[in-house]
């Protein structure tokens, strides 16, 4: 079965450092997704993408974070200065449209030191 | 703004029991709810995907139910075993363009199954 694929799966970094979240969809999918998850609270949305732009995002989604589609496989999250609260996990998932469901990775978990 | 509620947050049970975990949403004005279930510390699976016009779906031991009108989505086990012991997680896709993009999840629902 086709899956979602993110790396790394564990990251720690320094406050203040950037990273770069990476995830490859399914390959057919249209729609692409950024969600995180703080430890013991719910899943939350990011970011849509979709035809190489970003199609909605949430008031998380502040200048400190964007996306890229470098390629035609490849979906990434960037952080450019990371805060403590930032530690969370972060779950890419792809779609083949509205009317269908989402397929989410195993996660990254970014840790903020 | 579309809210979405599980009920209980947590459930205990013996192993071969049948159980009914709950999800409610504020808005009915959804395109499709689906089921996931998520390992501690692991990603989401996905269980079952219902489409706003349909009444329910089966997957071998798990039947999910939607209520549209009255906000109102169920998900049952059948003769539950300790390897179903996870989280479950209830999302919604809101409807309308503006809300089409995004999933909304509610906070789970963790189901422990003793042997």
């Amino acid at each position: 079965e086709p899956e979602v694929t993110q790396t790394p799966s564990h990251q720690v970094t320094q406050m203040g450092q950037e990273v770069i979240l990476r995830c490859v969809p399914i390959s057919n999918h249209l729609y692409f997704y950024w969600y995180r998850q703080i430890l013991g609270q719910k899943v939350e949305f990011l970011v849509s993408f979709y035809n190489n732009e970003i199609s909605e995002k949430s008031e998380i989604f502040d200048d400190q974070f964007s996306v890229e589609r470098p390629d035609g496989s490849n979906f990434t999250l960037k952080i450019r200065s990371t805060k403590l609260e930032d530690s969370a996990m972060y779950f890419c998932a792809s779609s083949g449209g509205i009317g269908y469901g989402y397929t989410f990775g195993s996660g990254t978990r970014l840790t903020v030191v | 703004k579309q809210e979405v509620t599980q009920i209980p947050a947590a459930l205990s049970v013996p192993e071969g029991e049948n159980l009914v975990l709950n999800c409610s949403f504020t808005d009915s004005a959804i395109y499709n709810l689906q089921w996931f279930r998520q390992d501690p510390g692991k990603g989401l699976t996905s269980l079952l995907l219902i489409q706003s016009s349909q009444r329910e779906q089966t997957s071998g031991r798990l039947n999910a139910s939607l209520d549209k009108s009255s906000g109102r989505s169920t998900l049952y086990i059948a003769a539950s075993q300790p390897g179903d012991s996870a989280t479950y997680l209830c999302a919604v896709r809101p409807g309308g363009i503006q809300g089409a993009q995004k999933l909304v999840f509610g906070q789970g629902t963790r189901l422990t199954i003793n042997p």
